[in-house]
């Protein structure tokens, strides 16, 4: 199975900070169509988990834009430009790329 | 708006069986694939499978392949998983969710006798 692994395990930031999130994977997620299938989603506390960035980078559209992904192959970054307090929460990368699909362990990113 | 609305938590006792549900709103369910995901207390994400609602064709992950079931009924745009022989480690969260996009609220589901 490929392996997810995410740094920092948490972040604790001040508003308006920038936070940055790592995941790397044990193999490339570059997939046979020539996409990356690399996710990232946000769960807040008590909730279940809200969509952020599909295929490394592309954001959906209610996400708002100071959030930002970027990477290739084994390595990806989630960037937030100025955290906001409702950005709290955990953030896992999920790969789709490869079967069975896997996710991050997560980065609890906590207000300060 | 897109809504995928899980059925309630569950308790039951080793060794039984669960069914839970998934019903989708707002899109046209055949055109998604609905995967399942189990999250253990204070843990990670782990990926169950899916289920191509249109033809019906399922991906399981290995270590889910004895214990998952995946199926849906199109009239009524349900996905359903049914969890079979329970032990103390599937007491856990359960999601669905619409291709990568939209998730369902979960469902708790307890094993304890």
């Amino acid at each position: 199975d490929v392996v997810m692994t995410q740094t920092p395990v948490s972040l604790s930031l001040a508003i308006g900070q920038p936070a940055s999130i790592s995941c790397k994977s044990s193999q490339s997620l570059l997939g046979t169509s020539g996409k990356t299938f690399l996710n990232w989603i946000l769960q807040r506390p008590g909730q279940s988990p809200k969509r952020l960035i599909y295929q490394v980078s592309k954001l959906y559209s209610e996400v708002p834009d100071r959030f930002s992904g970027s990477g290739s192959e084994t390595e990806f970054t989630l960037k937030i430009s100025r955290v906001e307090a409702e950005d709290l929460g955990v953030y896992y990368c999920w790969q789709g790329t490869h079967f069975p699909h896997t996710f991050g362990s997560g980065t609890k990113l906590e207000i300060k | 708006q897109v809504k995928l609305l899980q059925s309630g938590a569950a308790l039951v006792k080793p060794g039984d069986s669960v069914k839970m549900s998934c019903k989708a709103s707002g899109y046209t369910f055949t055109d998604y694939i609905i995967h399942w995901v189990k999250q253990s207390h204070g843990k990670s994400l782990e990926w169950i499978g899916y289920i191509n609602p249109y033809s019906g064709g399922t991906n399981y992950n290995e270590k889910f392949k004895s214990k998952a079931t995946l199926t849906v009924d199109k009239s009524s745009s349900t996905a359903y998983m049914e969890f079979s022989r329970l032990t103390s480690e599937d007491s856990a969260i359960y999601y669905c969710a619409r291709a990568a996009q939209d998730w369902g609220q979960g469902v708790m589901v307890t094993v304890s006798s």
